[in-house]
């Protein structure tokens, strides 16, 4: 089926700096996402994406994080800084309108 | 907003068994409904996805019932197998790409 690919897989990055989570969503998708996963537990959503605006977030997206998609490339969603409780799974997912919603396979984020 | 329900959390059946997962939602504008598996490690696999107007899916040994009146969605995984152990997710939203709700996820363990 149609493929997300997220890069990295794994990031290991010290408390306070900067990351930045990279998303290729299914090419000819529009809608984008970003959801955290903590210790293999609910699935959150914080944020999705459209036409080069955010749509939606929740009160877990905190001012710290920020996403765009500069033309049309990478989806990516960026933590500055970085706190010890961003550690956790994030999902990127895309769909293309009333459709079905594909996931990646997940950056594992640990912050140290 | 929507509150989504999970159950069991834990299944374990034998090989060839059915196994079945049930979730509620609240939220009567709810329209769109999907599974996903989760292997351990692993990103999410959609399943199934169903709409509003549709009470029953069959696909590949997998069906999926919609009861709009209980708000209650079903996964049943006829004649499991040690292949299907993983975590499954049920996923609802009120569709046109708004957030997605999870439920909590139900590990499903298959012994041969």
């Amino acid at each position: 089926g149609p493929k997300v690919l997220q890069i990295p897989s794994h990031q290991i990055i010290d408390m306070g700096q900067m990351v930045t989570l990279n998303c290729d969503p299914v090419s000819n998708h529009l809608y984008f996402y970003w959801y955290k996963q903590i210790l293999g537990q609910q699935m959150e959503f914080l944020v999705n994406f459209y036409n080069g605006k955010v749509m939606e977030k929740s009160k877990l997206f905190k001012d710290q994080f920020s996403v765009e998609r500069p033309d049309g490339s990478y989806f990516t969603l960026k933590i500055q800084p970085t706190a010890l409780e961003d550690s956790a799974v994030y999902f990127c997912a895309s769909s293309f309108g009333q459709g079905e919603v594909f996931f990646g396979k997940g950056t594992r984020l640990t912050v140290v | 907003g929507e509150q989504v329900e999970q159950r069991p959390p834990h299944l374990s059946v034998r090989e060839g068994d059915s196994a079945i997962i049930i979730c509620t939602y609240t939220d009567s504008a709810t329209a769109y409904f999907s599974w996903y598996k989760q292997e351990a490690g692993a990103g999410l696999q959609l399943l199934m996805s169903v709409l509003s107007n549709v009470d029953r899916k069959e696909e590949q040994g997998l069906t999926v019932l919609l009861n709009k009146k209980d708000k209650r969605l079903s996964l049943n995984l006829t004649a499991a197998h040690p292949g299907d152990s993983a975590v499954y997710f049920c996923a609802v939203s009120a569709g046109n790409n708004n957030r997605i709700f999870f439920g909590d996820g139900t590990q499903l363990v298959v012994k041969p």
